[in-house]
């Protein structure tokens, strides 16, 4: 089955940090891009980074550049985001999204994971 | 960054009804947006992709259009199930970004 399962969402408190992963299965990961996509409570989504399918390129929101790092290990078929100096803000749940296309990336998200709830909070 | 307006932001119509939803872009994105459709408790699924391609599945009473700056996603006769809330997305400009939603509701 093709699937995408998310964990190590929490509550952490302001500053500290937090590492989520994705295990796909059901698909070759590693010839697909992947992103992360947040959604606040009650809110719309927000696209927060993505990562080639070699893992060579990556981009992020610049609401999270230089606190969250992407990374993937294609021999394990896990995404990750290590989240640091976590913010109230960045209270959501977080999904993993794989890329509709293979050949050329189109970072439009075919597969989403059911999401990991990330609670910033003292 | 590419700022998505999507309207109406609630749109209360019935079923078998024509619900047309409308997403406009701060600046040109060529045809490189989507639409996904989130029910409560559940994750995005992607419907259309660059502006006026059905993803595999979609029902045809889906459609997509428009170029530029301004887009449009026509639901041809609304099933129950569709009602929803709807997103744009661009990946036209880093960052890729999303529309704020337009939350379609049973009249």
């Amino acid at each position: 089955e093709v699937q995408l399962l998310e964990s190590g969402g929490g509550l952490v408190q302001p500053g500290g940090s937090l590492r989520l992963s994705c295990a796909a299965s059901g698909f070759t990961f590693s010839s697909y891009a992947m992103s992360w996509v947040r959604q606040a409570p009650g809110k719309g989504l927000e696209w927060v980074s993505a990562i080639s399918g070699s893992g060579g390129s990556t981009y992020y929101a610049d609401s999270v550049k230089g606190r969250f790092t992407i990374s993937r290990d294609n021999s394990k078929n896990t995404l990750y985001l290590q989240m640091n100096s976590l913010r109230a803000e960045d209270t959501a749940v977080y999904y993993c999204a794989k890329d509709l296309a293979t050949v050329t990336t189109s970072w439009y998200f075919d597969l989403w994971g059911r999401g990991t709830l990330v609670t910033v909070s003292s | 960054e590419i700022v998505l307006t999507q309207s109406p932001a609630t749109l209360s119509l019935s079923p078998g009804e024509r619900a047309t939803l409308s997403c406009r872009a701060s600046q040109s994105v060529s045809s490189y947006l989507a639409w996904y459709q989130q029910k409560p408790g559940q994750a995005p699924r992607l419907l259309i992709y660059d502006a006026s391609n059905r993803a595999t599945g979609i029902p045809a009473r889906f459609s997509g259009s428009g170029s530029g700056t301004d887009f449009t996603l026509t639901i041809s006769s609304l099933e129950p199930e569709d009602f929803a809330v709807y997103y744009c997305q661009q990946r036209s400009n880093w960052p890729h970004t999303f529309g704020q939603g337009t939350k379609l509701e049973i009249k």
